[in-house]
């Protein structure tokens, strides 16, 4: 089954312990994306990707940092997690430079305490 | 600054009735317009427009692109509950997608 897995889905984590939330997809797309939501600002880009080795800030890239070694994986990673990260993140992929639309990942809810 | 405004931010209908849902813009190196529906989960695709005045449709849902007003819209006719949901508008500027904040619609039996 085509899709993109996130993991974890839930997570509850301290202010400061590095985490790191694993992406992957299974269509060989090329664009990959990080996204958190947040009620009332609705979905924002982290970190984008347009291909191996190739990642590029989105909007909201503070406190943040990704790779993307291989095509598949594109994990994201807090070094220092701070309270104002507690949100709501998905991973989305898709072919070319994402002009024919995103497949999104079911989620993964983060707490920071 | 690149944007993306939704409106209504949240509507309650009954169901029957039909709704339109309004997405805004103003970003730069257009390349397309997508409309997602997001339940309590995943956003999940409905359409994607990148010319003006071509009608896209699914069953109940169509959706229009006016790129000299840069404004598209999403119709839902004959709303049932199933399509309580929030809407959310995305646009691809150069190669970035930057999204609206959505629109909250409830459908009451």
């Amino acid at each position: 089954e085509a899709q993109v897995t996130q993991n974890p889905r839930y997570l509850i984590t301290v202010t400061g312990k590095k985490l790191t939330v694993t992406c992957s997809q299974n269509m060989n797309h090329e664009y990959m994306s990080w996204y958190r939501q947040d009620p009332g600002l609705g979905l924002r880009q982290i970190y984008y990707s347009m291909n191996v080795e190739v990642t590029d800030k989105g909007d909201v890239p503070e406190g943040y940092k990704v790779s993307r070694k291989e095509k598949r994986n594109f994990p994201l990673i807090l070094e220092s997690p701070s309270p104002n990260q507690t949100s709501l993140y998905f991973c989305a992929s898709s072919f070319g430079t994402g002009v024919s639309g995103y497949t999104f990942g079911s989620g993964t809810r983060l707490t920071v305490v | 600054e690149d944007k993306v405004v939704q409106s209504p931010l949240s509507l309650v209908v009954h169901e029957g009735d039909t709704v339109t849902l309004n997405c805004s813009y103003e970003v730069t190196n257009f390349r397309s317009l997508l409309w997602y529906k997001q339940e309590k989960k995943a956003p999940t695709f409905l359409f994607m427009l990148t010319s003006s005045g071509i009608e896209k449709k699914s069953g109940r849902l169509s959706s229009i692109l006016d790129k000299k007003e840069l404004f598209s819209i999403l119709n839902i006719t004959a709303t049932q509950t199933g399509d309580s949901a929030i809407y959310l508008c995305a646009v691809l500027g150069g190669n970035q997608f930057y999204f609206g904040t959505g629109t909250s619609l409830t459908v009451i039996p």
